[in-house]
């Protein structure tokens, strides 16, 4: 079962910063924070993710709470191709544990 | 740098055939994962393998499917005598070796789409 719960929907306008909150209260020291989104049955797509600092890359930035029970996920100035489903996963950083994929955030950029 | 590859990238199918499902991972990786999506609902790990081990097969149905990464070439999915509900979107992902501090993310194919008739 997911370890994390998100909001089933959200809509943003184009061009505003879209915030994808997630909470996963019960993260473990070693769990890491990950975000996939998933554009329209395409494959997943790797986004961000980080264990207890904020990160920032060229897609988004990851904002974690102090303590790591819950993150948001930021694009900053969203396009109409950011519509997607939104996955946010917690997960050990060590290779014999998969990635539990829970339903995620539909976001919908809005014109 | 090319990113993990999917064929067939549509397989049509009548039922009680076989169905294979073939993955090559980026260069340089050396774990698969094999997730299946039906049709309207989310994403179900089925396999983890590293090559010529299964590591992690707890999402695989009992009967009629496996999975292989045999030391040369791709990962294979293998669906024998498939019915109906065997349609749905088969996604493989690698990730890269354990060492050298990766953290483990997991690149996505496009993706196997199979439909039984």
């Amino acid at each position: 079962d997911a370890k994390t719960t998100q909001p089933t929907s959200m809509d943003c306008a184009e061009g505003r910063a879209a915030n994808l909150p997630c909470n996963h209260s019960t993260i473990s020291g070693n769990e890491y924070v990950y975000w996939y989104r998933q554009i329209h049955s395409q494959g997943p797509q790797y986004i961000i993710h980080g264990l207890k600092n904020n990160e920032t890359n060229e897609m988004a930035s990851l904002i974690i709470t102090e303590d790591r029970k819950s993150s948001t996920l930021i694009l900053p100035h969203a396009t109409l191709r950011d519509t997607a489903v939104y996955y946010c996963i917690v997960r050990v950083a060590n290779y014999g544990q998969n990635f539990v994929f829970g339903p995620g955030t539909r976001l919908s950029v809005l014109p | 740098n090319a990113g993990v590859m999917q064929n067939p990238r549509h397989l049509v199918r009548r039922r009680g055939q076989e169905a294979r499902l073939r993955c090559s991972p980026m260069k340089g990786h050396s774990h698969v994962y094999w997730y299946r999506q039906l049709p309207e609902e989310g994403l179900k790990f089925m396999v983890y393998l590293q090559k010529e081990n299964i590591i992690d097969e707890s999402g695989m149905p009992k009967e009629r499917f496996s999975a292989e990464f045999p030391k040369e070439g791709p990962s294979i999915l293998r669906i024998q005598q498939v019915v109906r509900g065997d349609s749905a979107a088969y996604f493989c992902a690698s990730s890269p070796p354990s060492a050298g501090g990766n953290t483990g993310e997991l690149f996505f194919g496009e993706g196997s789409r199979l439909t039984v008739l």
